[in-house]
């Protein structure tokens, strides 16, 4: 009963660089969140996405930050010309539905580090 | 807008002593509200959480947390501490009824440390 897979764990990019990274939901989980960590600090919400759908990207960068779930495959949390601030914690957590009976369950996170 | 306060960037107990965390929160709505734990390298596991009805709420690993709205508090505790406890530790409240999904806010976190 696999949890939620994010890949890759470790992600090293160039200033510049484009970043992707990904997430596989838990099995039956159409609802995903993405939350960034920066150093010391508590995780910040960033996206809410069920299937094919962005429902709220209140938190997340309004420029080179985008993010999709299709109707097949993982989730992707993509930046585009990456700077030394976006060096963070990416996790993604799913859940069955979208009311807090039904808990978040969080992946293990991609470290991204710009050089 | 919500936000949540944890007191105490590290606390520090002996194996067997109690472990209290303090988290309060700010909510203009009635909230929901939970406890996470971090180890290193891994993703957040949570603990317990508090939505409506018993005020005090228990968890995995022996730990509990008791929801106080006088004192817009909800802290953590467990009454003896293993060295496996060692971790960070998040707070976080969600305003599901107003924003209409779990829309997480969290603490900056509380790192225990456990010593024999």
């Amino acid at each position: 009963n696999a949890g939620v897979m994010q890949n890759p764990r470790h992600l090293v990019r160039r200033r510049g660089q484009e970043a992707r990274l990904r997430c596989s939901p838990m099995k039956g989980h159409s609802h995903v969140y993405w939350y960034r960590q920066l150093p010391e600090e508590g995780l910040k919400f960033m996206v809410y996405l069920q299937k094919e759908n962005i429902i709220d990207e209140s938190g997340m960068p309004k420029e080179r930050f985008s993010a999709e779930f299709p109707k097949e495959g993982p989730s992707i949390l993509r930046i585009q010309q990456v700077v030394r601030g976006d060096s963070a914690a990416y996790f993604c957590a799913s859940s069955l539905g979208r009311t807090s009976n039904q808990p978040q369950h969080f992946g293990d996170g991609t470290r991204l580090s710009i050089l | 807008a919500q936000s949540v306060t944890q007191l105490g960037s590290h606390v520090s107990v002996s194996e067997g002593a109690l472990v209290l965390l303090r988290c309060n929160y700010s909510s203009s709505v009635p909230p929901y509200l939970f406890w996470y734990v971090q180890y290193p390298n891994q993703g957040l596991q949570l603990l317990l959480k508090y939505t409506t009805g018993a005020t005090l709420v228990k968890g995995i690993n022996g730990f509990e947390a008791e929801f106080k709205k006088s004192e817009t508090s909800f802290h953590l505790t467990k009454p003896s501490a293993h060295m496996s406890d060692a971790a960070e530790y998040f707070c976080a409240v969600s305003d599901g009824e107003n924003t209409g999904f779990q829309k997480l806010v969290f603490g900056t976190g509380t790192r225990l440390l456990v010593s024999p």
